[in-house]
């Protein structure tokens, strides 16, 4: 598959325990947050969003938390699985500007 | 829905040559993207467009022509291939700004 990252961060973590990836974010003035999977070879895959008007959202087994004071973003993964091993990947929006811009990612592992 | 699809998936290019890169997709998204992707680095925006008609500059236009004459397709051209260019490219489109962009699963361009 394609080496999405060859020099990425890296965590790694048992199988079974909680993941926790951190994002800094650039423009205190970005209003709408994206973390994003991306398996070896593939393209990136839409995992959970939050606007700013928020500092957590869950989802299935993800959480995101949003902190403005200090331009940080957490995606924590509860009972991590072999299957959530990726590059994981956050992205900030400022409205009217149509565009994102992408962090460099954090890899993943998953222990067995 | 099949997504978003892109073709060719690997290109080797020699030096001054040109190409096109196709994207397509049928969820009727107004808003496309076009974004490259080097090793250890976040996806970079090339160019998008927000409907049919309409295309404008991300962060690293240079050296790339986009043209979006109907809702599905969005092509990326390349008039002289460049060795900075080889990288990986990603085409993404979504419903509306700051919604989920779904991604196609990448070109991979080598130039020589």
């Amino acid at each position: 598959g394609e080496s999405v990252g060859l020099h990425l961060p890296t965590l790694s973590v048992q199988e079974g325990d909680n993941s926790i990836i951190n994002c800094a974010y650039s423009n205190s003035a970005s209003d709408y947050f994206i973390w994003y999977k991306q398996e070896s070879g593939k393209g990136p895959q839409f995992i959970i969003d939050i606007r700013s008007n928020m500092d957590k959202r869950q989802g299935q087994r993800v959480t995101v938390l949003l902190n403005k004071t200090v331009k940080h973003l957490s995606l924590q993964i509860a009972a991590t699985q072999p299957g959530d091993s990726a590059v994981y990947f956050c992205a900030e929006s400022l409205s009217g500007t149509y565009k994102y811009i992408f962090g460099t990612g954090t890899r993943l592992k998953v222990l067995a | 829905n099949t997504g978003v699809t892109q073709t060719p998936k690997f290109r080797i290019l020699k030096i001054g040559q040109s190409m096109t890169l196709q994207c397509t997709q049928d969820m009727n998204h107004n808003y496309m993207y076009w974004y490259r992707q080097d090793p250890g680095m976040g996806l970079k925006l090339i160019y998008y467009s927000v409907g049919a008609g309409i295309t404008d500059k991300g962060e690293v236009p240079n050296g790339y022509n986009v043209s979006r004459s109907t809702t599905e397709d969005f092509p990326l051209r390349l008039e002289l291939a460049a060795p900075s260019q080889t990288s990986v490219y990603f085409c993404a489109s979504g419903y509306r700004e700051q919604e989920t962009q779904y991604f196609g699963p990448g070109t991979r361009l080598l130039v020589l």
